[in-house]
């Protein structure tokens, strides 16, 4: 029952930003966009979210389309320790099973040098 | 603030035998989540709570695999009997939700469990 698809893999050279992309087209007016990101061998860390508004942090930014069908995360200069899975989830907080953290399979980021 | 905290980090059992994993969830933190993560995959949601309830544990094995938890606050997670193919890593995470927006889920460093 996935809710977003994206791309298997992306590479970034080092300091250039990253976009990655996530298509939710089928969201309803309700749910969130949250990402996370895991970092080899390490528990997945959250990284931003928001619900229609682009959304920015010390991590990242995140834009919305208008529609909400679609969002891109944007890490606006890569490092090495950037290299992770990064997953899109949409998700309602706070409505039982509406409000479930599923994760797909994710973007694998390589950052290279 | 102290994180998600989660006990054992490794474990290795023989096949047959049962096992249990720990969780104690950032304090305050109303819902708790077991993921299970298997080698190149990404995490399967077992159980989600919220205080004592359960929210979703519809991929949750309940012939072998059981969670509890404990006034809303620690968590256990077991497995009786073991197959090879549980061979992964259980995640727990814990995130405020309730009224607040913070609802962002911390996670663990996870219990690697080996079936042999």
């Amino acid at each position: 029952d996935a809710k977003t698809t994206q791309p298997p893999s992306m590479d970034c050279a080092e300091g250039r930003a990253a976009n990655l992309p996530c298509n939710h087209s089928t969201i309803s007016g309700n749910e969130y966009v949250y990402w996370y990101r895991q970092i080899h061998s390490q528990g997945p860390q959250y990284i931003i979210h928001g619900l229609k508004n682009n959304e920015t942090n010390e991590m990242a930014s995140l834009i919305i389309t208008e529609d909400r069908k679609s969002s891109t995360l944007i890490l606006p200069h890569a490092t090495l320790r950037d290299t992770a899975v990064y997953y899109c989830i949409v998700r309602v907080p706070n409505t039982g099973t509406a409000s479930k953290l599923t994760f797909g399979t994710g973007t694998r980021l390589q950052v290279t040098l | 603030e102290a994180g998600v905290a989660q006990s054992p980090r490794y474990k290795i059992i023989e096949k047959r035998q049962s096992v249990a994993f720990w969780c104690n969830p950032i304090s305050g933190h109303a819902t708790l989540y077991w993921y299970q993560q298997i080698l190149g995959q990404g995490p399967k949601l077992l159980i989600q709570f919220q205080n004592n309830g359960v929210v979703d544990d519809s991929q949750l094995p309940k012939d072998r695999f059981s969670a509890e938890r404990l006034k809303g606050v620690d968590s256990t997670l077991k497995i009786q009997p073991a197959k090879l193919e549980d061979s992964a890593v259980y995640l727990c995470a814990s995130s405020l939700d309730g009224t607040g927006i913070r609802t962002e889920a911390f996670f663990g460093q996870g219990t690697r469990l080996t079936v042999v």
